[in-house]
């Protein structure tokens, strides 16, 4: 089966500036995650998808930070405006049940200059 | 509150040698616990995971994790390395109570090194 797709790969961009990233998910799996890796550190959640709706952003920076899955499908993250903290790999990762654990993807790589 | 701690943040071992990486963790329920794998500029790769049943659970690359409930421990070890065993990897726990749907945390990482 067809891994999980994220795009860009790596992403440079300037204090205060916006920025989006693209996730698709395994086919079939209803639950989509958004991770944040910042370096030497483990992925921190920022927010969890059941189909379409969000049932965990607690730890989202809501000011900066959005998200959506249009479709129960697809799904993007954005960031406007960019903070020189917000450098990190940005993970997306789905999931059929925790039975079965994540499928992660490759990531991508955000610096803020 | 679910927890993980992983005890070492480098682990420098020589090819052919065992290893084990240590992970323990914190959680009033019972947990389903899981390790990973990150290999450079990769995402994480399923290594692992503990649902029930046997306390000693094998996983892919001749890896495999023992559970310990009264240590609540979840350490991971392999009998001989080799250099592409060289990556990042993380143990990662869920009681799966949030609000009726999965959390999962994840450690801080533990890099293994493999020197030839």
């Amino acid at each position: 089966e067809a891994g999980v797709a994220q795009s860009p790969r790596y992403k440079i961009i300037e204090k205060r500036q916006s920025v989006a990233f693209w996730c698709n998910p395994i086919s079939g799996h209803a639950t989509l995650y958004w991770y944040q890796q910042i370096l030497g550190q483990g992925p921190k959640l920022l927010i969890q998808f059941q189909n379409n709706g969000v049932v965990d952003d607690s730890q989202l920076p809501k000011d900066r930070f959005s998200a959506e899955r249009l479709k129960g499908v697809d799904s993007t993250l954005k960031i406007q405006p960019a903070k020189l903290e917000d450098s990190a790999v940005y993970l997306c990762a789905s999931s059929l049940d925790l039975g079965n654990g994540y499928t992660f993807g490759s990531g991508t790589r955000l610096t803020v200059v | 509150a679910q927890s993980v701690t992983q005890l070492d943040s480098q682990v420098p071992v020589f090819e052919e040698a065992p290893v084990e990486l240590r992970c323990n963790y914190s959680s009033s329920v019972s947990v389903y616990l899981f390790w990973y794998v990150q290999y450079p500029n990769q995402g994480l790769q399923l290594l692992l995971k503990y649902l029930s049943g046997s306390t000693l659970v094998k996983g892919i690359n001749g890896f495999e994790a023992e559970f310990n409930k009264s240590q609540t421990s979840f350490h991971l070890r392999k009998p001989s390395v080799h250099i592409s065993d060289t990556a990042e990897y993380f143990c990662a726990v869920s009681d799966g109570t949030s609000g009726g749907y999965q959390k999962v945390t994840f450690g801080t990482g533990t890099k293994l090194q493999v020197i030839p």
